[in-house]
């Protein structure tokens, strides 16, 4: 069976620090992967997706950026958090024959 | 682009009663999905329930079902039989038709509390 994993479950970080957040996945190949911000009081807003190894697509203007080394892994980075950067980051997949997302458990970034 | 509406921020429900939660859509797609999801306090992202565009019939699964009017662009949940673990915020999402990259569009959620 698949799952996904995400780390870590929080962050407290001070602004202007770096970020780094991990998103895995296993038990399938050649996933799409997503990563969805969720600030306080909002729904789900897209921030990135893949749907290859090195293939992003970027969603929304921002200070973030995001990597897919690894067939299964995807990474969301910042040289430099802002406040407005706080929030719940999901990550998800899917594959090409499903019409429908798999999330993770989340990460709870704060920054002060 | 589309947009998902959902123009309730919290309801609540007494225990074993039904409720409706609202969501409309604004989309020049003619074949998508329609999805709804619940976020318990754990934050985990789970799906409720699906709906093809194409489907005149209206989803079940269990105590949740949909009433989709696709002309309207309007597709509510339905919960019966309201119980204490259905406290979480429920999500209405969109997906174009098509491969499974499409990403989701997501409503601004409604916060459900039952009471008991």
């Amino acid at each position: 069976s698949q799952t996904i994993h995400q780390w870590p479950a929080t962050l407290v970080q001070p602004v202007g620090s770096p970020l780094s957040l991990e998103c895995t996945v296993e038990g399938t190949s050649n996933p799409n992967l997503y990563w969805y911000r969720q600030a306080a009081g909002r729904g789900l807003q897209l921030l990135f997706y893949s749907v290859g190894i090195g293939q992003i697509s970027s969603e929304v203007p921002q200070n973030l950026s995001a990597s897919r080394p690894q067939d299964r892994q995807f990474i969301l980075s910042s040289k430099k958090l802002l406040l407005s950067d706080s929030g719940f980051y999901l990550c998800a997949w899917s594959l090409e024959t499903y019409n429908e997302q798999f999330f993770g458990p989340g990460t709870r970034l704060t920054v002060l | 682009a589309q947009t998902v509406t959902q123009s309730q921020p919290e309801m609540s429900v007494q225990e074993a009663e039904t409720v409706t939660l609202s969501c409309t859509y604004d989309t020049s797609e003619s074949n998508y999905y329609l999805f709804w999801y619940k976020q318990p306090p754990s934050r985990q992202m789970i799906l409720v329930i699906r709906q093809e565009a194409y489907k005149q019939q209206n989803a079940t699964e269990n105590r949740f079902s949909v009433n989709f009017q696709k002309a309207a662009k309007s597709f509510s949940l339905k919960i019966s039989d309201s119980q204490l673990g259905d406290t979480a915020m429920y999500f209405c999402a969109f997906m174009k038709w098509g491969s499974g990259n499409t990403p989701l569009v997501f409503g601004k959620g409604t916060r459900l509390s039952v009471i008991a």
